[in-house]
């Protein structure tokens, strides 16, 4: 079974600041890495998404770095906003398998 | 276009009692997927479906938890005799084809609790 672990569980960044959190995986069958944003009350929704034939992805404030021989990966966001505060989950495949692992998730508390 | 719908959205129940929560996914979506999500807690995998099949019900988490799908669309996650520890936000999610590599739609969740 694939393990995720992310980190921190959660952070607080002032308005304009940088976010980051951290995911790190034991095995994959095949690359791809997508972060999950969450509001209150809602279902997850696809943030972003990397398929590491490249090692960063950027859509607009969203980055996501990718270190497959240390098997991690990352979500920076940058000029962090208060709509930004949300949980946000990393996951990935599990190998042999349809299915995604997703990590504990890391809330986002960005303070005007 | 309508995206995943889950009914209902909030659901109290006593101690015993058996509920049933329902996931429309969206439509043409092959794979439909049950999570189940404590606070502050991630998201756990229950049940897969691929079709109208579940080739894989591992993450159940006891017999009084069971799913059907029907027509290749509606699911119903029935949770009997409900226990407290059951309390939770079930989430359903869809997507085109049953690959990991694919991105799977979240519903909104139903917000279950057992008194």
């Amino acid at each position: 079974q694939q393990q995720v672990k992310q980190s921190p569980q959660s952070l607080i960044v002032q308005k304009g600041g940088i976010s980051i959190i951290n995911c790190a995986y034991e095995n994959t069958a095949f690359d791809y890495f997508p972060w999950y944003q969450q509001f209150p009350g809602k279902g997850p929704a696809l943030l972003i998404a990397i398929r590491p034939d490249v090692s960063e992805k950027k859509e607009g404030r969203f980055t996501i770095s990718f270190n497959k021989s240390a098997k991690q990966f990352s979500l920076h966001i940058m000029d962090s906003q208060p709509g930004d505060s949300a949980t946000y989950f990393c996951a990935a495949p599990v190998p042999n398998d349809y299915k995604l692992s997703f990590g504990a998730g890391t809330t986002v508390t960005v303070r005007a | 276009g309508a995206g995943v719908s889950q009914s209902p959205s909030n659901k109290v129940t006593e101690k015993g009692k058996d509920v049933e929560l329902r996931c429309d996914p969206i439509s043409g979506h092959t794979a439909l997927y049950w999570y189940r999500q404590s606070l502050g807690q991630g998201l756990e995998f229950l049940i897969y479906f691929q079709g109208n099949s579940a080739p894989d019900k591992s993450g159940l988490p006891s017999d009084r938890f069971s799913a059907e799908r029907t027509g290749g669309s509606v699911s119903t996650l029935t949770i009997q005799r409900t226990q407290q520890e059951d309390s939770a936000v079930y989430l359903c999610a869809s997507s085109f084809s049953g690959t990991s590599g694919i991105e799977q739609f979240f519903g909104p969740g139903t917000r279950l609790t057992v008194l």
